[in-house]
């Protein structure tokens, strides 16, 4: 029941297309839904949040997508960049005093010119 | 304001030794959470800090430890290492406030450890 369940496990998209990546979860408990955005040698660095009460937040370029009678959730990547070429895990924790970050297997995302 | 600090970064221990990892949350942070990232595995949690005091704690076995000091500085050891134990090792710390995004987790670049 703790699982998140993330595809597809590797994306192509051309350069100014949009990206796409779906989570699902299984744990009701789970309040908290980051992404992360992850480069070679690097830690994972936070992206863009969204909690349950909202069904969609957008920074910049970036959005998620959140159905919560379906239980699962998106990030959508608009007009993709070759820089955004990265793994991108999405992940879901539970409220304050159980934050322990539950992590999907990750995307491999590949902008191509 | 300083990130997550993770030291060392690279590490090759042989079988059977151990070793310990040191994480420097963000200043003002109080919750660190430590993470075995694999190819095999992907991101898996191994405990989290809070004031000192182990939280919560992941599916690893008890050769995984670690503590958390006063000024929310934190340290993961590990014991009687195996080849497996090879993996990035990676330390998030957050605020941990009740009522605030207090979940958000910013992590450091992550130790490299190599068994061999």
């Amino acid at each position: 029941q703790q699982q998140v369940k993330q595809s597809p496990q590797s994306l192509i998209v051309q350069k100014g297309g949009i990206s796409i990546i779906n989570c699902a979860y299984e744990n009701t408990a789970f309040d908290y839904f980051p992404w992360y955005q992850q480069f070679p040698g690097k830690g994972p660095a936070l992206l863009i949040a969204i909690r349950p009460d909202v069904s969609e937040k957008k920074e910049g370029r970036f959005t998620i997508s959140f159905n919560k009678s379906a239980k699962q959730f998106s990030l959508h990547i608009m007009d993709s960049q070759p820089g955004d070429s990265a793994t991108y895990f999405c992940a879901a924790s539970g409220a304050f005093g159980n934050e322990k970050l539950t992590f999907g297997t990750g995307t491999r995302l590949t902008i191509i010119p | 304001k300083a990130g997550v600090t993770q030291t060392p970064r690279y590490l090759i221990k042989t079988r059977g030794q151990q070793v310990t990892l040191s994480c420097s949350p963000i200043s003002g942070h109080r919750s660190v959470s430590w993470y075995q990232q694999t190819p095999g595995q992907g991101l898996q949690f191994l405990f989290e800090y809070f004031s000192e005091t182990q939280r919560n704690k992941g599916n690893f076995p008890g050769r995984f430890s670690g503590r958390q000091f006063s000024n929310s500085r934190s340290e993961m050891n590990v014991s009687t290492l195996e080849l497996g134990d090879s993996a990035l090792y990676l330390c998030a710390s957050s605020l941990a406030r009740q009522g605030t995004m207090n979940t958000e987790a910013f992590f450091g670049q992550g130790t490299r450890l190599t068994v061999v």
